[in-house]
């Protein structure tokens, strides 16, 4: 499958680090999500963006910057996190109905 | 606010036989959908049920929508190895959003 695609697929990164994660999707989908899946952890939705405008932000601490600079990327800025944000993040784009989900990138930080 | 439980949180069943997962709603769902997402995978998306009382199936799997539209399951037939995984349901929330239930992890003893 590669409708949505992430970039990197896996990211090692210390706590004063900045990084940032790229998601693409090539469905022609108008809305666009960042979803935080820990183990053992229900699916957490972060983001949510629709034609460019985000509509949800679920508490996300500001350590989390998103950017949706069109409706088929999506960024997730990473700077000082914490080890317990370590997690498989998952960008997902939908029109309407079900998500199609991208491979996710699995963080570890350190 | 709006929730959504599964049950069981993980079930290990012997190859060949009868699995099932059972999802509830806080509140009435104008749909509900199913995703699966195998060991080291990503969610993806296996069905939507719109209508009240509403069965649908995909070979082995049989999905139903409670009559009242709070609740739904799924049914898996005679399991096989590559039926392991966890499986989720979601409800809308709004019209760009939907939220996950915790899932449930199954697992086929060959």
């Amino acid at each position: 499958e590669t409708g949505v695609t992430q970039t990197p697929r896996h990211l090692v990164m210390g706590m004063t680090n900045k990084k940032s994660l790229k998601c693409e999707q090539h469905l022609g989908h108008n809305a666009m999500y960042w979803y935080k899946q820990s183990a053992k952890k229900p699916l957490e939705l972060m983001f949510v963006y629709n034609f460019k405008e985000q509509t949800e932000n679920n508490s996300v601490p500001s350590r989390f910057s998103p950017e949706c600079p069109n409706s088929s990327h999506l960024f997730l800025h990473l700077h000082t996190l914490q080890p317990e944000d370590s997690a498989l993040y998952l960008c997902a784009s939908s029109q309407g109905a079900e998500q199609y989900f991208g491979p996710g990138t699995r963080l570890t930080v350190t | 606010g709006q929730q959504v439980m599964q049950i069981p949180q993980y079930q290990h069943v012997q190859e060949g036989e009868d699995f099932t997962t059972y999802c509830n709603s806080s509140t009435t769902l104008s749909n509900i959908q199913w995703y699966k997402q195998r060991p080291g995978g990503h969610p993806v998306f296996l069905i939507q049920l719109v209508k009240s009382g509403e069965v649908k199936k995909q070979k082995r799997l049989t999905f139903q929508f409670g009559e009242a539209k709070k609740n739904s399951s799924l049914h898996i037939t005679a399991t096989q190895t590559t039926d392991v995984g966890t499986y989720f349901c979601a409800g809308p929330v709004s019209y760009d959003k939907v939220i996950f239930g915790p899932g449930t992890s199954l697992s086929v003893i060959p």
